[in-house]
Order: C-alpha cells, then sequence, then structure tokens
C-alpha cells in the first residue's frame, strides 16, 4: 500500500462546482502540505499543517481551503471551481524538516 | 519565502554524457536543501538532501550534489547518464517551509 494516497486519481469536473480532493498517510508524520503543479511553474504550495490544530496559507491560497480531519488526513477544497485551477495537485508529508514524500497526485480538469 | 531559481528549463544530452543543473536560492541562514525527481507520469522522489556538514552529498542512483553557502547553490551533478535518468528535476529548500524551483526537464537519448 502506498504510504502518502491520494483520491481521486483523476477528476472532470465543471465551472462552479465544488470538489474535495482527499489525502491519507500511513507514514505518521505530524506535517501535510497541499501543492500544485503547472507546467514551467514547479510546485506552488497551497496550504500546510504543521499538525491537526495548526493550518497555515501557502503561497497561492486564493481559492482554495483545507481540512486536517485527523493526524492522518489532510483534505484540499475548492469551494467554486474555475478553469484556471486545472492542474496536477499533490498531497505531501514530512516528520518536522525532513524530506517530504509525495502521494501520486490528482489530475484535476475544470471545463 | 525562498525564490529559488532553476538555471535550465531543459536539457538534451546523449547517454553517457556528463549532467550538471544549477540551482540558486535566494538568502542564507539555515537552510535545508533537496533535489527532487519526477519519472513521467509519476510523484516526486527524493534524489538527495543537504542539512549539515559535508557539502558534497551523494544521493541515489549515482547522483551527487555540492552546496556553496557563499554562492547561495546546490547544483546536482551525475558523471555519466543512462536513457532512464529521463525525467524532470526540481531543487528545493526548506527554511520554515518548503519551495520548489521550476523544475528542468531532463531529455537522455539513447
Amino acid at each position: 500500500d502506498a504510504d502518502v494516497t491520494q483520491t481521486p486519481r483523476n477528476r472532470i469536473t465543471k465551472t462552479g462546482k465544488r470538489i474535495m480532493l482527499e489525502c491519507s498517510q500511513t507514514k505518521g508524520h505530524d506535517r501535510m502540505y497541499w501543492y500544485r503543479q503547472d507546467p514551467g511553474l514547479g510546485l506552488r504550495l497551497i496550504y500546510y499543517s504543521f499538525d491537526v490544530k495548526d493550518i497555515n496559507k501557502g503561497e497561492i491560497s486564493d481559492g482554495y481551503s483545507v481540512s486536517r480531519q485527523a493526524q492522518a488526513k489532510f483534505s484540499l477544497s475548492l469551494e467554486s471551481a474555475i478553469p484556471n485551477q486545472t492542474a496536477l495537485y499533490f498531497c505531501a508529508t514530512s516528520q518536522g524538516n525532513q524530506p517530504q514524500h509525495f502521494g501520486d497526485g490528482t489530475r484535476l480538469s475544470i471545463l | 519565502a525562498q525564490s529559488v531559481s532553476q538555471h535550465n528549463h531543459h536539457v538534451i544530452l546523449s547517454e553517457a554524457a556528463s549532467l550538471e543543473l544549477g540551482c540558486n536560492y535566494s538568502y542564507g541562514g539555515t537552510v535545508n536543501l533537496f533535489w527532487y525527481v519526477q519519472y513521467p507520469g509519476q510523484h516526486l522522489q527524493l534524489l538527495l538532501k543537504y542539512f549539515s556538514g559535508d557539502p558534497l552529498v551523494k544521493g541515489i542512483k549515482g547522483f551527487e550534489a555540492e552546496f556553496i553557502k557563499s554562492k547561495f547553490s546546490f547544483n546536482l551533478r551525475k558523471p555519466s547518464v543512462q536513457w532512464s535518468d529521463t525525467a524532470e528535476y526540481f531543487c528545493a529548500v526548506n527554511d520554515y517551509k518548503l519551495s520548489f524551483g521550476a523544475g528542468t526537464t531532463v531529455t537522455v537519448r539513447a
């Protein structure tokens, strides 16, 4: 089983819809992160959480929200999806400042 | 937050050629440095990391990187690439959060 599991792996939806991407981990790490990857822009941090009661905005949080339901679960929501949110989304975990471990990604297309 | 610059957007090499990818970050202080690799259709995997100590670090698959503090640089090298090294490579710097460079696509021709 994967250590960091993202669901769904692929999603196509329409503008204005609410979308939730889920991430769960079995590594016992305290920190969890959501990134989006766009060609030529690398990975940009959307939100991060250092523990269950700690949620922080990253560099591109507008239009997104998150929930850390448990140490092992961190979900990302798009309240009203728009086409420029079409991207590859990655969840990652780390224990403190140790290297991050990434999920397989969710490819999201918004029409 | 750190700004991370990767010098090359796309590098094309033949097998057995040497590879060097440049990475610079914007300011000093205590930082942790990483190189990640993303093979086609896969997630990011850690190649190597630098936290402290010997500035020349060795990673998996024959990769190494050199940290030069005075130049705010952390360049990745491999003496002889293989076709299987075709991937996208990301430099990342962690002060209080991880900042990624835009990535370098490496294409190795057989």
